[in-house]
């Protein structure tokens, strides 16, 4: 059975950093993309980043570009958000979510398989 | 890419056909894809490749549309069928999504 479970969310101050983690099971995790999609509360859907298969190629929002790392370590299996300079407009629900299909990246792609999410609350 | 989604609300009834707009700034060709939420859930993929049913879902969903302007329909609508509906963008980056539509009764 395909999972993927999210966890590091957490209270933090503005300015702070927190690194989210996503461990998934049940498929082959090197050979799919993966993205991180947030809502904030009451609000729609973001697309975050996004990184290929491999870890080489990564892909980023404009809202979160030099602040957010993402990265993935496969022996691990395990997709990483490094979140840095937090402030109020990042506090969210932070979904991982998988690619449909494998696919070098995840342009062209649908997400299939999605976490329950972790809450980012960025507060003084 | 933005994409601007209509309506933002609808009230329906079962049993109705209900049709949602997602207008792209920029042509996407066919790199869209439908998502259904519900309260405090994650997003579930209904359409992908604008047009083509994920694995699963009833057949009541279907979706057309290429370029700048797609629509979701769905035919007959069901009482769980009552959720956010977003559209999203894959044709290049940054991945957008739709602004959404809330279902209601």
């Amino acid at each position: 059975e395909v999972q993927v479970v999210e966890s590091g969310g957490g209270l933090v101050q503005p300015g702070g950093s927190l690194r989210l983690s996503c461990a998934a099971s049940g498929f082959t995790f090197s050979s799919y993309a993966m993205s991180w999609v947030r809502q904030a509360p009451g609000k729609g859907l973001e697309w975050v980043s996004g990184i290929s298969g491999g870890g080489s190629s990564t892909y980023y929002a404009d809202s979160v570009k030099g602040r957010f790392t993402i990265v993935r370590d496969n022996s691990r299996d395990t997709l990483y958000l490094q979140m840095n300079s937090l402030s109020a407009e990042d506090t969210a629900v932070y979904y991982c979510a998988k690619n449909s299909w494998i696919a070098v990246a995840p342009i062209y792609v649908p997400s299939d398989y999605w976490g329950q999410g972790t809450l980012v609350t960025v507060s003084s | 890419i933005q994409l601007t989604q209509s309506p933002s609300f609808l009230s329906a009834s079962v049993g109705d056909r209900v049709a949602i707009t997602c207008r792209a700034s920029q042509g996407i060709s066919s790199y869209l894809a439908w998502y259904q939420q519900k309260p405090g859930k994650a997003p579930k993929v209904l359409i992908y490749d604008a047009s083509t049913l994920q694995t699963g879902v009833p057949s009541r969903f279907s979706g057309s549309g290429s370029g700048t302007e797609f629509t979701l329909t769905i035919s007959s609508l069901q009482p769980e069928d009552f959720a956010t509906y977003y559209c999203q963008q894959l044709s290049s980056y940054p991945i957008t999504f739709g602004g959404g539509t809330k279902v209601e009764i």
